[in-house]
This record gives C-alpha cells, sequence and structure tokens, in this order.
C-alpha cells in the first residue's frame, strides 16, 4: 500500500481480556517496528523485526506482550490479559529501504487502546 | 545503550519568533544516525530530518534548520519565523546501524497567532 497502515484505529477492551493489533506497512520495506505511546508521553520502543533475523524484543515489557510478523508482511502485537497500564496508542512504523543504513521510519496512525 | 535527552518539555512562542528545540544523545558508537520528527494534533508522526554521524554540515529546508555538533552531542532544530501550524510535539531520536529508533521524551511547542 501507499502507506503504513494499522488497524483497528480505536480498540475498547474490558481488562483482562486479550487483544491483537494488525500491522500492514509499506510494501517491500523489511524492517518493522512497534512502539507504544501513552498519553503526553514519548516512544516507548517495543519490538523491532529486520528481514530474517532474530526480532529485537528488548522493548516488551511483560511476558503479556508478543509480536509476529509474517515474512515482510503484516504484524501482529498481541497483548494477553491487558491492564489498565497497558492502554495507550500503539504505533507502528516501517522504515524506507536504503542500503547499508537505517532510513526514516514511516509511522501508521496508530491503534489507540483503552483498557477499561 | 543508546540514550536522547530533550530537556525542553514545552515551549510557547508567540508566531512569527524563531525557536529552537533542543536535543542531545549518548551512544559510544562512531557511526549513528539521528532523526526529527513531528507529530501534529492529529497524531501521525511526520518524518523531518535524517543526519548520519559523518556529516556534520547543518541543513536548511524552508523555515526549518538543523545544527549537528558532534563536540556536544547535539542535533538541534530551529524553526525560522514560526506559526500556528508548527504547533506541534517533536521529537529527536537516535539509531544505530541497523538497529531500533530511540527517540527522545519529545518536545511540545506552542505556537500562538
Amino acid at each position: 500500500g501507499a502507506g503504513v497502515s494499522q488497524s483497528p484505529s480505536n480498540k475498547v477492551t474490558e481488562k483482562g481480556k486479550d487483544v491483537e493489533l494488525r500491522c500492514d506497512p509499506i510494501s517491500g520495506h523489511t524492517a518493522l517496528y512497534w512502539y507504544r505511546q501513552r498519553l503526553g508521553q514519548g516512544l516507548e520502543f517495543l519490538i523491532y523485526f529486520q528481514g530474517n533475523s532474530a526480532p529485537d524484543k528488548s522493548g516488551l515489557p511483560s511476558d503479556r506482550f508478543s509480536a509476529e510478523r509474517t515474512g515482510e508482511s503484516v504484524s501482529t502485537l498481541t497483548i494477553q490479559r491487558t491492564q489498565q497500564e497497558d492502554s495507550a496508542v500503539y504505533l507502528c512504523a516501517s522504515p524506507r529501504r536504503r542500503a547499508g543504513s537505517p532510513s526514516e521510519a514511516f509511522f501508521g496512525q496508530g491503534t489507540r487502546l483503552t483498557v477499561v | 545503550a543508546q540514550k536522547v535527552t530533550q530537556a525542553q518539555t514545552e515551549i510557547s512562542v508567540v508566531e512569527k519568533e524563531d525557536v529552537t528545540l533542543d536535543c542531545v544523545y549518548e551512544t559510544r558508537d562512531t557511526t549513528y544516525y539521528l532523526f526529527w520528527y513531528k507529530q501534529p494534533p492529529s497524531g501521525e508522526l511526520v518524518f523531518l530530518i535524517r543526519r548520519n554521524s559523518f556529516d556534520e554540515q547543518n541543513e536548511i529546508s524552508g523555515r526549518y534548520s538543523w545544527n549537528f555538533q558532534k563536540s556536544t552531542s547535539s542535533f538541534n532544530f530551529t524553526i525560522t519565523a514560526s506559526q500556528v501550524v508548527d504547533s506541534a510535539v517533536y521529537f529527536c531520536a537516535l539509531s544505530l546501524y541497523g538497529n531500533k529508533l530511540v527517540f527522545g521524551a519529545g518536545t511540545i511547542l506552542r505556537v500562538k497567532s
């Protein structure tokens, strides 16, 4: 597609439920990031996928969080047993392919998750 | 580990004033990349600039300019003759080769007419 697409745009869930957030990156972009942005805060790194390499999961805050990516396309971020502290906007980004160096990342509109 | 500090939490200016947003970074690597992003009220992050550690030339793009100084580990962003549409949160970010983007906490810029 023309840009990074995330779905749903908004999600309200009850505490304790599982949620799945989806990201469709720009076609052909091999890398993909997930970030979390709490209200009024900066961007908190969650996970980074780069081609066929093992993902960098160092930012996942707990074992309730997991993410998968199918090849070089869709990624899903799953949060199990959601807590109110998980309420945030979850942003996905895919950097443009640029030989040998990190390029600018194109961000989606995000999924606003509210846990009630 | 890398770290980005944006010490200014919020800045308010009157339209047509110049404003500089500060960014200080930390890394032990000699090869790294610096970025600025804008997040307007709509929420979507917009890429502004990418600079690698070997290129210390300052850059100007219209009313925007960037001052990269390795000696002070700073990559400051200046908006000349600010406009109301410049009101947004601005993020500075750092990336090592093939690695994740580390963002600063952001600076809220409010431009009043």
